[in-house]
């Protein structure tokens, strides 16, 4: 079954706003990484977390991997249209594994 | 620059049909995926590949077979098509060997099956 679980689902904001996706897994994850899907297209590689603790960041958006690397998170800060789509996170485990996925929707 | 082409981006079968869905990629890579995707379960991994004429079941494997004839070519075939099959399949590609890496994507397909 699905090992990697991500909160919450949907997610609507104001522009402007901040927005956190969060990550779970069950195991242990040699690396995380983060995809966003714009509607109507496919997930698109954004970056990838090896190490325990890592915070890196791009622009607005910042990601964290856990210090047990059971966790992941991803923040937008002050969110504008542009950041509407599905961001996945994926982890490789005993296996690799995506996310369920939390759809972004930014209200104008 | 990666690219990932499938064969179609709308397909409409009927119940029983024998189904094929190509999926090529440019960049010599190793590892092939096919994906479906639904509302609220996110991306579930069907078939994957680390090289030529290998494969493996990921997570719902039941009602599909996969072919890796040629390195650059992953074909996801259902031998009966059936409507709980309706759906958004994704293939992905990736460089390294066994090591997961990133993946880069198709533009999908939308099957629906009546």
């Amino acid at each position: 079954g699905q090992q990697v679980m991500q909160i919450p689902q949907y997610q609507h904001v104001q522009e402007g706003e901040d927005f956190t996706t969060y990550c779970n897994s069950s195991t242990t994850l040699s690396n995380i990484q983060w995809y966003k899907q714009r509607p109507g297209g496919h997930p698109v590689f954004l970056i990838q977390l090896v190490k325990s603790g890592e915070v890196k960041k791009q622009k607005r958006l910042t990601f964290q991997f856990g210090e047990a690397k059971k966790n992941s998170s991803l923040h937008i800060t002050a969110t504008q249209t542009t950041d509407v789509g599905t961001y996945f996170c994926a982890g490789t485990g005993n296996q690799f594994y995506f996310g369920t996925g939390t759809s972004l929707t930014v209200i104008p | 620059d990666v690219k990932v082409t499938q064969s179609s981006r709308y397909l409409v079968k009927r119940t029983g049909e024998k189904v094929f869905l190509e999926c090529v990629q440019d960049m010599d890579h190793e590892n092939m995926f096919w994906y479906r995707q639904d509302p609220g379960l996110g991306l579930r991994l069907i078939y994957f590949s680390y090289d030529v004429k290998m494969k493996e079941k990921g997570d719902i494997p039941e009602g599909y077979s996969v072919s890796r004839e040629k390195k650059e070519r992953f074909s996801l075939i259902l031998e009966s098509a059936s409507t709980n099959q309706t759906s958004m399949y994704l293939c992905a590609s990736s460089l390294g060997g066994r090591n997961q890496e990133t993946q880069y994507f198709g533009p999908g397909t939308r099957l629906l099956v009546l």
